[in-house]
C-alpha cells in the first residue's frame, strides 16, 4: 500500500531534549515536506525537500532541522524543543514540486512541557 | 499578506443541501490549486487540484472546483451534502517563485441532519 509512515504518533517531551520525529514514504516520490498545523493558523511549511540531499527552509523553519540522505526517508529533528514547538505535525510527499498531490502521514502529536 | 485565503472559517449547511467553500489566492501563487479534506483525528487526503487545462475540475466524493483567473478564486462546490462530508477542508496553492505550498486556514464543514 503506498503510504507515508509517521513516527511517533504521540509524543511528550520536555523544554531542550533532543527529539527526532521519522518519516517515510515508499512510493519513490522526489518532494517531501514537513508541516506544523495549529489551530486557526491552517498548515504551515516547515522544510522541504527537492530531493536527496537538496532541502529548503519553509515558512516556518526556526527550531527545526531536517535531512535527505535517502529518497525514502525525510527526519525531523528538533535540537532543543520549546514549548511553542507544541503543534500537529505532518509529513508528506509528491512526485515532484509541481504536480502537489501530497500524499499525507497520519500525524504526530507533539506536546513540550 | 495571507497567499491563499479561506474566507470562511466555519460551514454549517443542512443535508442534501449544496455547499460552496470559497478561496481565494493572491499573486504569489501560481495557478496550480488544490483542495484537501481531513476527517477527525487523520491526515490530510486529496479532493482534486488545477494545473493546467479545463477550469472546472471534477474530484472525489462528489466535489468540483473552479478555477477563476480574473477574480483569483478557486471556490469548492458540492451539489448535495451527505453526513460523511463533514470534515475541514484545505485550499492550498504553490509558490510562483519557488518550490514552497501555501496552505490556506481552513474551513469546517458541518452538515446537520
Amino acid at each position: 500500500e503506498a503510504q507515508v509512515t509517521q513516527n511517533p504518533r504521540y509524543l511528550i517531551t520536555v523544554t531542550g531534549k533532543k527529539l527526532t520525529v521519522t518519516c517515510s514514504q515508499n512510493m519513490n516520490h522526489e518532494y517531501m515536506s514537513w508541516y506544523r498545523q495549529d489551530p486557526g493558523l491552517g498548515l504551515r511549511q516547515i522544510y522541504y525537500s527537492m530531493n536527496v540531499e537538496v532541502t529548503d527552509k519553509g515558512d516556518v523553519p526556526e527550531g527545526y532541522k531536517v535531512s535527505r540522505k535517502e529518497k525514502r526517508n525525510f527526519p525531523l529533528i528538533l535540537e532543543s524543543p520549546s514549548p511553542n514547538q507544541t503543534s500537529l505535525y505532518f509529513c508528506a510527499s509528491s512526485l515532484n514540486s509541481k504536480d502537489g498531490g501530497y500524499t499525507f502521514g497520519s500525524g504526530t502529536r507533539l506536546t513540550v512541557v | 499578506a495571507q497567499s491563499v485565503t479561506q474566507l470562511d472559517s466555519q460551514v454549517p449547511v443542512f443535508e442534501e443541501a449544496p455547499v460552496e467553500l470559497r478561496c481565494n489566492y493572491s499573486s504569489s501563487v501560481s495557478v496550480y490549486l488544490f483542495w484537501y479534506v481531513q476527517y477527525p483525528n487523520q491526515g490530510l487526503q486529496l479532493l482534486l487540484k488545477y494545473l493546467s487545462g479545463s477550469t472546472l475540475v471534477k474530484g472525489i466524493n462528489g466535489f468540483e472546483a473552479e478555477f477563476n483567473k480574473s477574480q483569483t478564486s478557486f471556490h469548492l462546490r458540492k451539489p448535495s451534502v451527505h453526513i460523511s462530508d463533514t470534515a475541514e477542508y484545505f485550499c492550498a496553492g504553490r509558490s510562483n517563485t519557488g518550490n514552497q505550498f501555501y496552505f490556506g486556514t481552513g474551513t469546517s464543514l458541518t452538515v446537520i441532519p
